[in-house]
């Protein structure tokens, strides 16, 4: 059973263009989850997603970032007219529909390593 | 959401048994306990949880007292493939909601 599947692993891209980040969900997960992590920091949540809605995107910044997860295909994290500040390795997680036992344990990928020049 | 404090960082010999304690004064009473395993250039990854007292599994085992304002990662006999951040989360595990990383504990293991 394949894992989360993230790609391209290491992306770079020049301020102003756009960037795309697609993850793969493990096999039978119904949920993803996109995280950002700076250097030295711990992971930040950005947006929640099931397939074909948008559940939770409290930790997405309200421009030029937005997330979709669509009937079929990856779930793609799409950042418009990025800037140095946009650097960092984004990570996507993945989970089962209704938890047995209700342990909300996620299932990471490799994450993207984003940089912007 | 209960907020954690651990260790920035710590230093162990190979072979050794490692704790890190992780503090969590507020815990709310549906609040599990969830650690996870991030090594370099990797995601996270699930080691252990636990509501009270001892928990263990085939990697690790994590101790709660009764009070559960605090909790103990114990790693049995660390080797250099354990070097990684260790990440302690406490939050509500009832369906599925988004985690909340604080900024660990990073685990450099010594030959």
């Amino acid at each position: 059973n394949a894992g989360v599947m993230q790609n391209p692993r290491h992306l770079v891209r020049r301020r102003g263009q756009e960037a795309r980040l697609r993850c793969s969900p493990m096999k039978g997960h119904s949920h993803v989850y996109w995280y950002r992590q700076l250097p030295e920091e711990g992971l930040k949540f950005m947006v929640y997603l099931q397939k074909e809605n948008i559940i939770d995107e409290s930790g997405m910044p309200k421009e030029r970032f937005s997330a979709e997860f669509p009937k079929e295909g990856p779930s793609i994290l799409r950042i418009q007219q990025v800037v140095r500040g946009d650097s960092a390795a984004y990570f996507c997680a993945s989970s089962p529909p209704g938890q047995v036992g209700a342990k909300n344990i996620q299932y990471f990928g490799a994450g993207t390593r984003l940089s912007v020049l | 959401l209960a907020k954690t404090t651990q260790p920035i960082s710590m230093d162990s010999y190979e072979g050794q048994e490692v704790n890190i304690t992780c503090s969590h004064n507020n815990i709310a009473t549906n609040d599990y306990i969830t650690w996870y395993q991030q090594f370099p250039s990797q995601g996270p990854r699930f080691i252990i949880q636990g509501y009270k007292t001892k928990v263990t599994n085939e990697v690790a085992s994590l101790f709660i007292p009764a009070d559960r304002k605090s909790s103990t990662l114990s790693l049995p006999r660390v080797s250099l493939s354990d070097t990684a951040v260790y990440y302690c989360l406490v939050g509500d595990i009832i369906g599925n909601t988004p985690l909340v990383f604080g900024k660990g504990t990073r685990l450099s293991v010594i030959a």
